[in-house]
């Protein structure tokens, strides 16, 4: 267990829906980073939100957007789902001080299945 | 572009050694990652190489060559738990000595057979 925490697991919508994926970071990391993946495309860095404040974009749809509260939560908005945003979304978090290697904590994951 | 290549499968037996090969191509370089990820599974940090030459952990060993823009992950005395996708990854941005995102090759499937 990673102490990140994701939900919700699986989510099943259909096209043209909106919908919003929760992300709770470990105790104490103030970086929130969500990725996807997909089965041809590997692990793709959406985007990153330090302290609350957006800090990187990376292949990020502008159908999708994010969100990073005060408690350091993070929410992951995608809408107008299309049948290609069938993936598994990952949130991922790491410390600041004192982490030389670069490691980020991932969630199990929420699973998005559009019909 | 930013790219990560490295083999798409990897099949070995059963307490044999297996080295998993990644090259790179990034606008920034702040250090060489890998992930395990089992089927369904969250990506687990494995390693990470800063400086070139090679870290151990355990069964796991891994490679670095910043001339080369290369690396690779060795992985001795296989098991079949060690069945899974392999990642490497890169850091490609520095936020004056904070955490960037991590740019990943597309992974290896490693299979393990008896």
């Amino acid at each position: 267990d990673s102490g990140v925490t994701q939900t919700p697991k699986h989510l099943i919508t259909a096209t043209g829906q909106r919908v919003t994926l929760r992300c709770s970071p470990r105790s104490g990391d103030l970086s929130v980073y969500w990725y996807q993946q997909s089965l041809d495309q590997g692990l793709q860095f959406l985007i990153q939100y330090y302290n609350g404040e957006e800090r990187a974009k990376g292949n990020i749809l502008e159908r999708f957007s994010a969100q990073q509260f005060p408690d350091l939560h993070s929410e992951l908005n995608l809408s107008s789902l299309e049948l290609g945003d069938s993936a598994l979304y990952f949130c991922a978090s790491s410390p600041e001080a004192g982490n030389t290697y670069n490691e980020q904590f991932f969630g199990p994951g929420t699973r998005l299945t559009v019909l | 572009g930013q790219s990560l290549e490295q083999p798409s499968e990897v099949t070995a037996v059963e307490g044999a050694i297996v080295q998993i090969n990644c090259t790179y191509q990034t606008s920034g370089f702040y250090g060489l990652s890998w992930y395990q990820q089992h089927d369904g599974g969250a990506p687990t940090f494995l390693s990470y190489n800063a400086l070139d030459g090679l870290e151990e952990t355990g069964r796991f060993s891994s490679f670095l060559s910043r001339s080369d823009s290369y690396g690779y992950l060795l992985l001795q005395e296989l098991q079949m738990k060690d069945s899974a996708s392999y990642f490497c990854a890169v850091r490609d941005q520095d936020y004056g000595g904070s955490q960037g995102n991590l740019i990943f090759g597309k992974g290896t499937k490693l299979s393990v057979k008896p």
